[in-house]
C-alpha cells in the first residue's frame, strides 16, 4: 500500500522565519510528487516534482525531490501570515488509475 | 489553472435520504476524477477513483453501494451518498486530472460540507 508521511504535523513560527516541511514516501511505481496548500476549502496546487535534484521555485516557496531517499522538502522563506495553511504532500503512483495518495499534512501557523 | 466546480457547497439532509454531489471540470476534459473525504484537521482520504465511461475503483473500506459514483462524461462525475446517516457527515471533495503519458497535476473542487441530521 502506498504511504506518504509528512512532518512535522504542525508548526508555529513568526513572520519572517524560514520553514522546511518534509515529506517521505513509500510507493510502488512512483510517478510524481505534488505539493498543495489548503486554507479553508479546496487545496491549491503548488508544485509537481518528477525528477531528483531539480528545484522548483515560485516566489518564496521552493521544493525539491530526492528519489533515492524517497523524500521531498518544501521551503518557505520570509514567511507571512498568509502562509498559514495546511500543506499537503501527495504522490501519484502508476497502475491503471494513477491515483493520488495524500499525507496527513503539516499545519503551519505564522504569527505576526 | 484549470477550474473544477463542485456543487452544492453545503447540504443538510435527514437521515435515510440520499444526497448527490456533482463535480464538473469547466475548461478541460477530465479523464480521471477522484473523490475524497476529509474530517476536521485531517488529511484527504481517497474514497474512489473514476474513469470516464467505466466503473469506479473504490478504496478498501469504502462501501460502493453506499457511495455511488458515476462518471458519465469527460466533464462530470457525481457522488451519491445513499441512505445517509449522521456518521456520513463530512467534507467531501473531488479532484480531476487529465491522464496523459506525462503526469499532470490534479485540480480540486471547492468541496461539499454534508451534514446529516
Amino acid at each position: 500500500e502506498d504511504k506518504v508521511v509528512q512532518s512535522p504535523l504542525s508548526l508555529v513560527v513568526h513572520e519572517g522565519d524560514t520553514v522546511t516541511l518534509n515529506c517521505s514516501y513509500e510507493v510502488t511505481n512512483f510517478r510524481s510528487l505534488l505539493w498543495y496548500k489548503q486554507e479553508k476549502k479546496a487545496p491549491t496546487f503548488l508544485f509537481m516534482l518528477t525528477s531528483s535534484g531539480i528545484e522548483k521555485k515560485s516566489g518564496r516557496l521552493s521544493s525539491i525531490l530526492d528519489k533515492k531517499e524517497l523524500f521531498s522538502i518544501l521551503n518557505i522563506t520570509a514567511t507571512q501570515t498568509g502562509d498559514s495553511a495546511i500543506y499537503l504532500c501527495a504522490i501519484t503512483s502508476g497502475g491503471s488509475n494513477y491515483k493520488l495518495t495524500f499525507g496527513k499534512g503539516t499545519l503551519l501557523t505564522v504569527n505576526p | 489553472g484549470a477550474v473544477v466546480s463542485q456543487h452544492p457547497s453545503r447540504v443538510i439532509c435527514k437521515s435515510g435520504t440520499s444526497v448527490k454531489i456533482e463535480c464538473r471540470s469547466l475548461d478541460f476534459q477530465a479523464t480521471t476524477m477522484f473523490w475524497y473525504r476529509q474530517f476536521p484537521k485531517k488529511s484527504l482520504m481517497l474514497m474512489a477513483t473514476s474513469n470516464e465511461g467505466s466503473k469506479a475503483t473504490y478504496e478498501q473500506g469504502v462501501e460502493k453501494d453506499k457511495f455511488l459514483i458515476n462518471h458519465a462524461s469527460l466533464t462530470l462525475s457525481t457522488l451519491t451518498v445513499t441512505s445517509a446517516h449522521p456518521e456520513d457527515s463530512s467534507f467531501y471533495i473531488c479532484s480531476a486530472r487529465v491522464r496523459r503519458q506525462v503526469d499532470t497535476e490534479a485540480f480540486f473542487g471547492q468541496g461539499t460540507r454534508l451534514t446529516v441530521v
